[in-house]
Order: structure tokens, then sequence, then C-alpha cells
């Protein structure tokens, strides 16, 4: 149990094209969803914060016109990277938590790169 | 505010042989605490984790960690290591609404045949 799936895992794209990534819940409804980055050799960095139906709440240094959340539904979170640029390739990490339960659960993350 | 800090950015060990983790965090309320394993090109799997009870918890590959709340420690072992244990392993804390994750930095772990 508590599978989150992420799709795509990996994409390729040209400078100032949006991409989106999905995230998904597979076996368990997620009423918070969370975006992290982790560059290469560090640590995960937490982007934003999702609850469903609401507006997603980032965090500090996070451009919320560049990097758009849409929690639309108890099993779905999508991350648009608009206009990206050679700086904002990386590896994307969503993770889920169900209501009550202490923990996260992540997916495989998607590799971002932007040429 | 909460930060955890992996004092081991890598870990060479042979195989069979035994291995520790380092973690050590600060915390001005009550802490959960977390190992998550990243193996390359994949996300974050829950290694295990401490709520309350216990201050000893397992994971089923061998793995177990101590919360020690006078050291501020959340070391993770396991007496004998495995080719396939080789990857990255994070720590991390949450405050109580497990909304909030700060994660150390990471240890690669790399088990040698």
């Amino acid at each position: 149990g508590a599978v989150v799936s992420q799709h795509p895992s990996w994409v390729i794209c040209k400078s100032g094209t949006s991409v989106k990534i999905e995230c998904r819940s597979l076996d368990f409804q997620a009423t918070t969803m969370f975006w992290y980055r982790q560059f290469p050799k560090q640590s995960l960095m937490l982007m934003a914060t999702s609850n469903e139906g609401s507006k997603a709440t980032y965090e500090q240094g996070v451009e919320k016109d560049k990097f758009l959340i849409n929690h639309a539904s108890l099993t779905l979170s999508t991350l648009t990277v608009t206009s990206a640029h050679p700086e904002d390739s990386s590896f994307y990490i969503c993770s889920a938590r169900e209501v009550d339960v202490k923990t996260q659960y992540f997916g495989p993350g998607t590799r971002l790169l932007v040429l | 505010a909460q930060s955890v800090t992996q004092l081991d950015s890598q870990v060479p060990v042979f195989e069979e042989a035994p291995v520790e983790l380092r973690c050590n965090y600060s915390s001005s309320v009550s802490v959960y605490l977390f190992w998550y394993v990243q193996y390359p090109n994949q996300g974050l799997q829950l290694l295990l984790k401490y709520l309350s009870g216990s201050t000893l918890v397992e994971s089923i590959n061998g793995f177990e960690a101590e919360f020690n709340k006078s050291q501020t420690s959340f070391h993770l072992r396991k007496p004998s290591v495995h080719i396939s244990d080789t990857a990255e392993y994070f720590c991390a804390v949450s405050g109580g609404d497990f909304n909030k994750f700060y994660f150390g930095s990471g240890t690669k772990l790399n088990v040698k045949p």
C-alpha cells in the first residue's frame, strides 16, 4: 500500500517551453501533497505544499508563477514548470500523505533536463 | 526551527561488515524521526520511523535506529551489510503536523565486495 507514482519519469524540453509533471497516489487519498526539488548530490528541498482544492503554499524563494501547482483531486497533483530554463533542470520528487497518517510517501521522481 | 545533520557524506564499507550512519537533529518541539533510502535515479523509500514508544525501531531488511533524546540522535545501524544496501540514506525530522519534513544532506553508503 501507500504507492505514489509520477509521470513522466524523465523529460527533456527546449528552453522557454512549459512542462507538466503529474503526481498520483494510487491506493490512498492524499489530502496533502508536497513537491520537492533535489539538486545533484544534495538533499531534498521542499518547494510547496498543496491541499486538495486549495491554493498551494510555497516555500520562501520559490517562484509561484514559475512553478504552478494544482491539487485538483485527492489522488492527483500537478507541477507545471512554466517557461523552463536550463537552471530549472533538476530532479523533482513529489510526496503525499493521508489525513492522520504520520508520514509522507514519496514518488519515484521526475528528472527534467532543459536544453 | 528544526534541522538535521548527517555528519558523513560518504561511508565506504566492505560487505558483511557492520555500519552506522549518523544523524543528529535539533528541535525545540517534540520530533518524529525517519530514515529514507534512495537508490540511483529513484525517489525516496521509507526505511523506518520513530513516532513514539520503544526508542529502538527496526526495518524489515535488517536496519535499526535508536532514538536518543539526550544526545538528539537517531543513528542508523546494520550489523552486516550487503552489496544491495548501496544507496543514499536520508535522515528526516518532522514536527507534529507531518507537513514539514526537514532532511539531512544524505549519506552515501558504498558497500564493496
